[in-house]
């Protein structure tokens, strides 16, 4: 069965470092998510994807971070300049079409800024 | 206004039993979806459910059902037999408006299950 799969598992980096988390999602899918969930916590929305640019984006999601496809199977984000706070857990999700409703997870990326 | 409320703390359930865990949301729009996710102790999001505003009847897959109270704002999960693999956090989320590209997902604190042997 098609997964999202994500790479690193784990990422330490240090403050103020350029960070860039890759994520497969599944082949036929439209719809690219970003979320996060700082430990312990609720998982939090960043941005979705479509057509090769953003549609939503929330408040967490500031100049510091960014989206991209470069080819046809990748999406990554990138954080410019991390921060202790950012570090969280990152998945990503696909989702197959605007008819199809469930958003199927990646396994996550921990990323622990020191 | 919390979207999403998820108030138990901790649930505990004996092996092959059933168990309730409750989500209740907030929402203006009349079109939404909401959907449970399970995070085992290993961290990945594994989806189990889905329901639509619209749809009549409750969402079941498998074990799962929804019990789906829409006056009342509820969409509590109802997993059958309880199995040991079901010990793991347990998220309630929601998507308001209709399905588009702008889907993004509400979710809730999580509730933590443990099944007991």
């Amino acid at each position: 069965e098609p997964e999202v799969t994500q790479t690193p598992s784990h990422q330490v980096t240090q403050m103020g470092q350029e960070v860039i988390l890759r994520c497969v999602p599944i082949s036929n899918h439209l719809y690219f998510y970003w979320y996060r969930q700082i430990l312990g916590q609720k998982v939090e929305f960043l941005v979705s994807f479509y057509n090769n640019e953003i549609s939503e984006k929330s408040e967490i999601f500031d100049d510091q971070f960014s989206v991209e496809r470069p080819d046809g199977s990748n999406f990554t984000l990138k954080i410019r300049s991390t921060k202790l706070e950012d570090s969280a857990m990152y998945f990503c999700a696909s989702r197959r079409g605007s008819s199809y409703n469930e958003q199927f997870f990646g396994p996550g990326t921990r990323l622990t800024v020191l | 206004a919390q979207k999403i409320t998820q108030t138990q703390p901790g649930m505990f359930v004996q092996e092959k039993e059933a168990v309730t865990l409750d989500c209740t949301y907030d929402t203006s729009d009349p079109s939404y979806g909401l959907f449970w996710y399970k995070q085992p102790s290993s961290g990945e999001m594994i989806f189990l459910i889905y329901q639509g505003s619209y749809d009549q009847q409750n969402a079941t897959e498998g074990r799962y059902s929804l019990n789906f109270q829409k006056a009342r704002k509820s969409a509590n999960l109802v997993i059958s037999a309880s199995q040991l693999g079901d010990s793991a956090m347990y998220f309630c989320a929601m998507r308001e408006g209709r399905s588009g590209a702008n889907s993004k997902l509400t979710f809730g604190k999580g509730i933590t299950l443990s099944v007991r042997p």
